[in-house]
């Protein structure tokens, strides 16, 4: 069945970076786009970015746009999201999200199961 | 960028209700909008797209409506395991951005 699997829960200090990553399986991995969100402690979600698992390209958020890379590794069918210079208000858990490339009407189904990240001093 | 304004915010019903949340865009969008339930802990699950369409597996009691800039989940009758947020998302031009939810709770 259709699967992404994420890292563990990280814990980090402000300004260092973390790099998060989502395992996909069960289906082709370059025929869906890959979508990173996040979620802070009793808040609602943000959209952070979207990357081509196809040939890698990104298109982010304005919010992080120098501070948040994107990247995959279609050997392992995996996307890797890497956030620098983290501050308290990046304590969130982050989610990838998967959608079919030809769709602008489709959701995002499957999600991962979240990559809690916690940036504290 | 588009904005998604959700109303309400929280909403106390009870079991065998009939509930309906709202999701106003800021602008047009066509019939380029979802609808997630999250539950504490989960991550979101896809309930509809394109505005109306169910997403396979979900409960028929859940439907969409709208198109444009206003629009509309309901649940039929409401089930102990519907209790859970509610977010809108509009698909149609990036960012991709997401209401800022609803949460159902037990009267």
């Amino acid at each position: 069945q259709v699967q992404l699997v994420q890292s563990g829960a990280e814990v980090k200090k402000p300004g260092a970076s973390v790099k998060v990553s989502c395992k996909a399986s069960g289906y082709t991995f370059t025929s869906y786009y890959m979508h990173w969100v996040r979620q802070a402690p009793g808040q609602g979600l943000e959209w952070m970015g979207i990357i081509n698992p196809s040939g890698g390209s990104t298109s982010y958020a304005q919010k992080f746009q120098g501070r948040v890379t994107m990247t995959r590794d279609t050997s392992t069918s995996t996307v890797y999201m890497e956030l620098s210079s983290l501050r308290s208000e990046d304590t969130a858990v982050y989610y990838c999200a998967r959608r079919p490339q030809l769709s602008m009407v489709a959701g995002f189904d499957p999600w991962g199961q979240g990559t809690l990240v916690t940036v504290s001093s | 960028d588009i904005q998604l304004t959700q109303s309400p915010s929280f909403l106390s019903a009870s079991v065998g209700d009939r509930v309906t949340i709202t999701c106003r865009a800021s602008q047009g969008i066509s019939s380029y909008l979802a609808w997630y339930q999250q539950k504490p802990g989960k991550a979101p699950k896809l309930l509809i797209y394109a505005a109306s369409t169910l997403q396979s597996g979900v409960p028929s009691r859940f439907s969409g409506s709208g198109s444009g800039t206003e629009f509309t989940l309901t649940i039929s009758s409401l089930q102990p395991e519907d209790f859970a947020t509610y977010y809108c998302q509009q698909l149609n031009s990036y960012p991709l951005a997401f209401g800022g939810g609803t949460k159902v709770e037990i009267k």
